[in-house]
């Protein structure tokens, strides 16, 4: 069963506006964390905002917001003002136990936004 | 940059070939891991090690090994190529793997 569901394949948005990418996880764990990735056309993963399930603030580096709703089991990335350099794949992570107890992040299939000038 | 070191960036190679990946963690950082990312499969968790131990399986093919060595650096080893073997490769590292892990920028496997 996916554990990440990124439900939007493409986004776009408006240069200076801002912009939402859903993502919905599935875990029977009580402790867990959750990532976000962005990808540009390069190829490289840049780690983008971390939000630990104990933590009852929203995560929050710059103009990257996560929208946590635990009881929805969602971790929205909010990215406020974009710019044209937003232009990128974003990957939505979770870190789940594995069976031998270790952490791995587990990765949905990404949303593809960009940004119009 | 990241602080993960991935070598090479680009291989091209022959089916039925052996290649080694190699990647240097961040400085200080126990944890690696390793991801094959291709187009229909996207992000696919291959295997982790820890202090140069073994500590979780993903989805690697019998065909892949990988191991850490006492300076913490790794290497993933495939064999046999097939071209479905290409695909871009990225090695992560993290501190403990609570929380975020760092990508190294990837090479891109491309095997003919």
């Amino acid at each position: 069963a996916q554990k990440i569901t990124q439900t939007q394949p493409g986004m776009f948005v408006q240069e200076k506006e801002a912009v939402t990418l859903d993502c919905t996880y599935d875990t029977s764990d009580q402790s867990y964390g959750l990532f976000w990735y962005k990808q540009p056309s390069s190829g490289e993963m840049i780690f983008l905002i971390y939000q630990g399930s104990y933590d009852e603030q929203n995560a929050t580096e710059g103009r990257y917001s996560l929208n946590f709703q635990k009881a929805r089991k969602s971790a929205n990335l909010v990215i406020s003002a974009s710019q044209l350099g937003d232009s990128a794949m974003y990957f939505c992570a979770m870190r789940e136990t594995s069976s031998g107890g270790s952490y791995i992040p587990t990765f949905g299939r990404g949303t593809s936004l960009i940004v119009h000038p | 940059d990241s602080g993960v070191t991935q070598t090479p960036k680009h291989l091209i190679t022959a089916t039925g070939q052996r290649v080694t990946l190699r990647c240097s963690p961040r400085s200080g950082d126990l944890s690696v891991y390793w991801y094959q990312q291709s187009l229909d499969q996207g992000l696919q968790f291959l295997i982790q090690y820890y202090n140069g131990e073994e500590r979780a399986k993903g989805n690697i093919l019998e065909r892949f090994s990988a191991q850490q060595f006492p300076d913490l650096h790794s290497e993933l080893n495939l064999s046999s190529l097939e071209l479905g073997d290409s695909a871009l490769y990225f090695c992560a590292s993290s501190y403990t793997g609570v929380t975020e892990a760092f990508f190294g920028q990837g090479t891109r496997l491309t095997v003919v």
